[in-house]
């Protein structure tokens, strides 16, 4: 099946740093890509919707200055947290939508464990 | 907005035995998608089954059955024959068949088999 490849798997950085994860279709093209946020023992909550060549759609409540969306190409889309804070400490998930298919499916990447100390 | 409730925290069954998840779900929509999926602890979403709103007949996967009562917006999965490697924590999710594909989905359920 389709293939994505979230980077890094775990970061630690220090309060006050930026952190970039990157999400990679492999082998097909994603148009739109999905960023999540999963607090410990909770849910996915959506935290935008990336889309290739234009601005990210960002959800209620999330800060698109401080969650800044690229999607530049049709493989790749970044997430990068701005000036991170303890708070900002989560496990961060993509996803990335088939096209073309009989039944188009959403594939998940590994996950980013950040960690702000 | 649409919501989706799993009221099972967590769940337990003997290894071959069958266990049922539960999850509703509402929405005002009549055409949507529903999903069942499971993360490990590795973390890694895996699918375990898709359900189309506009289809009466239930999903099967191989051990992997749904209940889908429209009426009701229900959709339990049911596992049969358990296996160790069924232990994870499980998602049900709703996506609308309209506009944004985005997943909304349900606060988890985790599955423990006993050996």
């Amino acid at each position: 099946g389709a293939v994505v490849s979230q980077h890094p798997s775990r970061v630690i950085c220090k309060s006050g740093t930026s952190v970039k994860i990157e999400c990679r279709s492999l082998d097909f093209q994603a148009t739109t890509m999905f960023w999540y946020r999963q607090f410990p023992k909770q849910s996915l909550m959506l935290m935008a919707t990336s889309n290739e060549g234009s601005k990210a759609t960002y959800e209620q409540g999330v800060e698109k200055d401080k969650f800044l969306i690229n999607h530049a190409s049709l493989t790749l889309s970044t997430l990068t947290v701005t000036s991170a804070h303890p708070e900002d400490s989560s496990f961060y998930i993509c996803s990335a939508r088939v096209l073309g298919q009989a039944n188009e499916k959403l594939f998940f990447g590994s996950g980013t464990q950040l960690s702000v100390l | 907005a649409q919501t989706v409730t799993q009221s099972q925290p967590e769940m337990s069954v003997q290894e071959a035995e069958t266990v049922t998840l539960s999850c509703t779900y509402d929405t005002s929509e009549s055409d949507y998608y529903l999903f069942w999926y499971k993360q490990p602890p590795s973390r890694q979403m895996i699918l375990v089954i898709r359900q189309e709103a506009y289809k009466q007949q239930n999903a099967t996967e191989n051990r992997f059955s749904v209940n889908f009562q429209k009426a009701a917006k229900s959709f339990s999965l049911k596992i049969s024959d358990s296996q160790l490697g069924d232990a994870a924590m499980y998602f049900c999710a709703y996506r609308s068949a309209l506009g944004n594909e985005k997943l909304t989905f349900g606060t988890g359920t985790r599955l423990t088999i006993i050996p």
